[in-house]
């Protein structure tokens, strides 16, 4: 079946402008994360939605970030007056949720890679 | 504060050199550790969940092995196709974000 899905997969912007990137997780999937790569370092939690519920947003790294996800599909990531330090791979993940003993694995989109000039 | 250590960052195999990765982690109550192997300019690609000390997961040249403190990926006779990042998470108990290590990357050599 069909995967997680973001767009777009690159992204160059000027420092300064908002940007919006779209992730479209696995149908049936209730859990969807946020995650930030940059060069050299490991994947970075940024935000996470589980169904209805309050979403997680420990992870944000200022207040320029914001996230939300409508109708419990699909979800957006939003970067205002973006700086030169956003630049990364922004990764979104969906998985079944937790549920009783199990653990439901986290799969992954191919990312969205942003470059601020 | 969860924190995962893997080593060696880099590793370089000739094509049927078996060798092991390994992932230290520290965390408040592990709930699942996870192995993903990274492909440039793709997303990680799910692999295997350990959930308790002395598990043992098996698919293909990859064998992933479990203690309280550490992680290994052992790669049997590896392959070209083998060459990628492989990443190491944890998932501490009442949280639900992947606290990830900065990944081995292993190029295998025909």
């Amino acid at each position: 079946g069909a995967g997680v899905s973001q767009s777009p997969s690159n992204k160059v912007t000027e420092k300064g402008k908002d940007v919006e990137l779209r992730c479209d997780p696995i149908s049936g999937h209730t859990a969807l994360y946020w995650y930030r790569q940059s060069l050299g370092q490991g994947l970075e939690f940024l935000i996470y939605f589980q169904g209805n519920s309050a979403p997680d947003k420990s992870g944000l790294p200022s207040d320029r970030f914001s996230a939300e996800r409508t109708g419990g599909s699909v979800s957006t990531l939003t970067i205002q007056r973006t700086q030169q330090e956003d630049s990364a791979v922004y990764l979104c993940a969906s998985s079944l949720g937790y549920s009783g003993s199990s653990y439901n694995e986290q799969f992954f989109g191919p990312g969205t890679r942003l470059t601020v000039l | 504060e969860d924190q995962v250590t893997q080593s060696p960052e880099a590793l370089r195999l000739q094509e049927g050199e078996s060798s092991s990765l390994n992932c230290s982690y520290t965390v408040s109550g592990l709930r699942g550790l996870f192995w993903y192997r990274q492909d440039p300019g793709k997303g990680p690609e799910f692999l295997f969940t350990l959930y308790s000390a002395g598990e043992e997961k098996e698919k293909e040249r990859l064998k992933a092995t479990l203690t309280k403190k550490e992680s290994f990926l052992h790669i049997t006779a590896p392959k070209p196709e083998d060459s990628a990042t492989y990443l190491c998470a944890v998932q501490a108990e009442g949280n639900n974000r992947l606290a990830f290590g900065k990944g081995n990357q292993v190029v295998v050599i025909p």
